[in-house]
Order: structure tokens, then sequence, then C-alpha cells
């Protein structure tokens, strides 16, 4: 069964660039991988979505390797509003896991 | 452009009664997903559509859950007979990609079984 982890939590202080890793196992060829981003009581919000290397938007960016076989999201200059709950996913297998929480000290 | 809609924002009922959810897609979206999300469990897909049909239904806990989408401006989300386990927040999302991504999350029904 196709499967994301990601660590649990992760602390930063404003002003940080924070890179959130997502390991992805059995990766197929065809899948792309997306993140989202909750606040609380809020629906995810889609952030970014990427196949190979590195693609950038005006909010993150996400890298990932060749070998496809994780992906890492970097967030730019991080503010306590990017206190939030990050989650990757794999192609389109509709599993959330349980994110990553992560909190944003002035 | 509106967002998927969902209602009520909040319910309140004892167990027993009939609890029926509500979700308006984006139109144009011709996939269309039901969510719950609980401390315990996380966010879990319950259901989705494509095209008004059910597509995978596996993650419905049990019979006492059930899905309809009549049209494709239009679902709704039925559990009845209502348990207190039931608790939980339900979020509609839809999509217009074939891969499902991106989704477009309502803001959720926070429902309490008391």
């Amino acid at each position: 069964l196709a499967k994301t982890t990601q660590p649990i939590s992760m602390d930063s202080y404003e002003g940080q660039e924070v890179n959130i890793t997502c390991s992805h196992n059995n990766i197929a060829t065809n899948d792309y991988i997306t993140w989202y981003q909750q606040f609380p009581s809020q629906g995810p919000r889609f952030i970014i979505q990427g196949y190979k290397t590195k693609v950038t938007n005006e909010v993150a960016s996400l890298f990932i390797p060749a070998d496809r076989k994780s992906s890492t999201l970097s967030l730019p200059r991080v503010s306590l509003s990017d206190t939030a709950v990050y989650y990757c996913l794999q192609g389109g297998k509709l599993i959330f896991g349980q994110g990553t929480e992560l909190s944003v000290k002035p | 452009d509106a967002g998927v809609i969902q209602s009520p924002r909040h319910e309140v009922t004892e167990m027993g009664q009939e609890v029926t959810l509500r979700c308006k897609p984006i139109s144009g979206h011709d996939y269309l997903f039901w969510y719950r999300q609980t401390m315990m469990r996380g966010l879990e897909l319950l259901i989705y559509f494509n095209n008004n049909v059910p597509i995978d239904d596996s993650g419905m806990p049990e019979d006492r859950f059930s899905a309809k989408m009549p049209n494709a401006s239009f679902s709704t989300l039925k559990i009845q007979p209502s348990e207190p386990r039931d608790s939980a927040v339900y979020f509609c999302a839809s999509s217009s990609r074939r891969e499902h991504q991106p989704q477009h999350f309502g803001d959720g029904t926070r429902l309490s079984i008391l």
C-alpha cells in the first residue's frame, strides 16, 4: 500500500526557512506529489504540486530528487501565520496521513 | 468564484437522530469527496464520486452512513442512526483533475452527537 511518511511535528522561529520532508514508498511512475496546509477549524488548502526536480510558487518551493522517493516542502521566511499542519499526498492516493504540525514561534 | 460550500457549519444532536450533511461543489468539478477528521484517526476519506456516480465507498464506516449525489451541484452525507462516536468534523472537497489533485475543501461541518 502506497504510504507517505512525514515528521509528526516541527518547531521554527519567525523569519527562518522551514523544510519538511516526506518519504514516499512505492511511488508510481505517473504519481505527482501534492502538499496541503491545514489551519485549525478549516479544510486543507492546496499549496503546491510537483513531479520532479523543483517547483516554486508564491507560497513555497517543492524539491523532488531524481529517484522521487522523497520530497521536501520549503517555506521561506516563515511567520506566525504559517503555524499549521502540512500534509503530503502521493499521486491519486487520497491518504492524508498524520501530517506535520509546524509551530512557528516569535 | 465560490468555493465548496458545506452546511450546516455546526450540528449538535442526540444519539439516535438522523443527521444530514450537505455539500455544494465548485461548478465544473466532476469529482466530489467526503472526509471525516478526528484527533484519533486524522483525515479519512469516506467516499468519492465521479460525475455523480460513487466510485469508492470503502471508507464508509458502516451501514449507518450513506452518501448521495443526485446532481452535479449537490451531495449529502447521511448518518442514521447517529452515535456519539460519529462526532467529528466532516469535510467535503471537489476536484476537476483525473488524479484528484488539487482538491478544494469546504470549511467542514463540526458534528457533535450527545
